[in-house]
């Protein structure tokens, strides 16, 4: 079974807008780690957002904030103010009781000029 | 501050031939280390790990291996390439399963021809 599920294969939007990527994951654990991953055409996967299971607040790092919701097991990114340099692929991911990583299928994400 | 390194950068082989990626880890002891394959256009698949020097757990069985010589060294090898093998092969660590976020290398563009 999947265990995490990107379902906008493309997303654009306008510079300066916000923009919220979608992700649903699929786990019986308690304890698990929830990451989104930035990967721009150069390749390189840069860590962006992490969300443990038992945290009661949702992530921030600067324009990037983690809605965690947890009875849905969703876990969206929403990037605000967006930036042409925001254009890339976008990856969740969730690390597991058993410290196993699970990827998604990824999000394009175009901004627009 | 740590740093993860991988080369080549971008290989060309032939069906048959060997390979050998290495990945090191600088300004860190005792890493997890992680070699994942990314098709184009698709998410990553974890292929092996490994908590410690020797110690490796293989994910998907195929013709590629996995070799952890020195603690912050992680060499990925197969005997005969097959097409299938073609991909973005992406190093990863860890800092220790107490850590849940994995840092990713800039990766190795394999095309098997």
């Amino acid at each position: 079974a999947q265990k995490i599920t990107q379902t906008q294969p493309g997303m654009f939007v306008q510079e300066k807008e916000a923009v919220t990527l979608d992700c649903t994951y699929d786990t019986s654990d308690q304890s698990y780690g929830l990451f989104w991953y930035k990967q721009p055409s150069s390749g390189e996967m840069i860590f962006l957002i992490y969300q443990g299971s038992y945290d009661e607040q949702n992530a921030t790092e600067g324009r990037y904030s983690l809605n965690f919701q947890k009875a849905r097991k969703s876990a969206n990114l929403v990037i605000s103010a967006s930036q042409l340099g925001d254009s890339a692929m976008y990856f969740c991911a969730m690390r597991d009781t058993g410290n196993q990583f699970y990827f998604g299928t990824g999000t394009s994400l175009t901004v627009i000029p | 501050s740590q740093t993860i390194h991988q080369w080549p950068a971008t290989l060309v082989q032939p069906v048959g031939s060997p390979l050998s990626l290495e990945c090191t880890v600088e300004g860190t002891s005792n890493p997890n280390l992680y070699w994942y394959r990314q098709a184009a256009g698709r998410g990553l698949q974890l292929l092996f790990y490994s908590v410690g020097i020797g110690q490796i757990s293989s994910e998907v069985p195929q013709n590629l291996s996995a070799s952890r010589p020195q603690d912050r060294q992680f060499i990925l090898s197969s005997k005969k390439l097959l097409l299938s093998d073609s991909g973005f092969y992406l190093c990863a660590w860890r800092p220790g399963l107490a850590t849940d976020t994995q840092y990713f290398g800039p990766g190795t563009r394999l095309t098997v021809l």
